[in-house]
């Protein structure tokens, strides 16, 4: 079956421009993640969402960057008045419901470049 | 807030050379898994490891969880260069919740 998609790939945009991405979890996924990954670094938690329950925001860097899901589905990231050090790669990550049911399933995730 | 400590940080091996990655956590995890990414890619899960002291392996990789479920290792055997890319611990309080990633082990193979 299809994946995590995310789109776009690619974004470059300029310095203090909005930007949007998006994440399309793998189907009946309840769970979902945002994370960002600077060049060669790890994984930075970003905001969980899970169910209908109020997600979980407390790895946004700051109060440019929200997100939103809509429906228990796609999830947008939003990034407002980028800045370079902003950016990175956005990985989104979905997990189906259920005691045990741990793994999460990455998508390609969106290379931002703020210039 | 738990940490997941994650060492080395990087590691250089000859190819057919062991290599070993090790994951510590401040807390008590629920359970622990791993994650491969390749250069230009995005992670991929490997295991899952959920009891304590399980060791469970796949063909040269042998993955085990400490007794007290606070630490973790991930051995591969005689390496290959497809081995190459970054290794993810990560791990959380309870099952459901975020997880807690490391930081990684870069992991370069020269054949």
């Amino acid at each position: 079956g299809a994946g995590v998609s995310q789109s776009p790939s690619n974004k470059v945009t300029e310095k203090g421009k909005d930007v949007e991405l998006r994440c399309d979890p793998i189907s009946g996924h309840t769970a979902l993640y945002w994370y960002r990954q600077s060049l060669g670094q790890g994984l930075e938690f970003l905001i969980y969402f899970q169910g209908n329950s109020a997600p979980d925001k407390s790895g946004l860097p700051s109060d440019r960057f929200s997100a939103e899901r809509t429906g228990g589905s796609v999830s947008t990231l939003t990034i407002q008045r980028t800045q370079q050090e902003d950016s990175a790669v956005y990985l989104c990550a979905s997990r189906p419901a259920g005691w045990g049911k741990d793994t999460q399933y990455f998508g390609p995730g969106t290379r931002l470049t703020v210039l | 807030g738990q940490q997941v400590m994650q060492i080395p940080q990087y590691q250089h091996v000859q190819e057919g050379e062991d290599f070993t990655t090790y994951c510590n956590s401040s807390t008590t995890l629920s359970n622990i898994q791993w994650y491969k990414q390749r250069p230009g890619g995005h992670p991929v899960f490997l295991i899952q490891l959920v009891k304590s002291g399980e060791v469970k392996k796949q063909k040269r990789l042998t993955f085990q969880f400490g007794e007290a479920k606070k630490n973790s290792s991930l051995h591969i055997t005689a390496t290959q260069t497809t081995d190459v890319g970054t290794y993810f611990c990560a791990g959380g309080p309870n099952s459901g919740y975020a997880l807690n990633f490391g930081k990684g082990t870069s992991l370069l193979v020269t054949p």
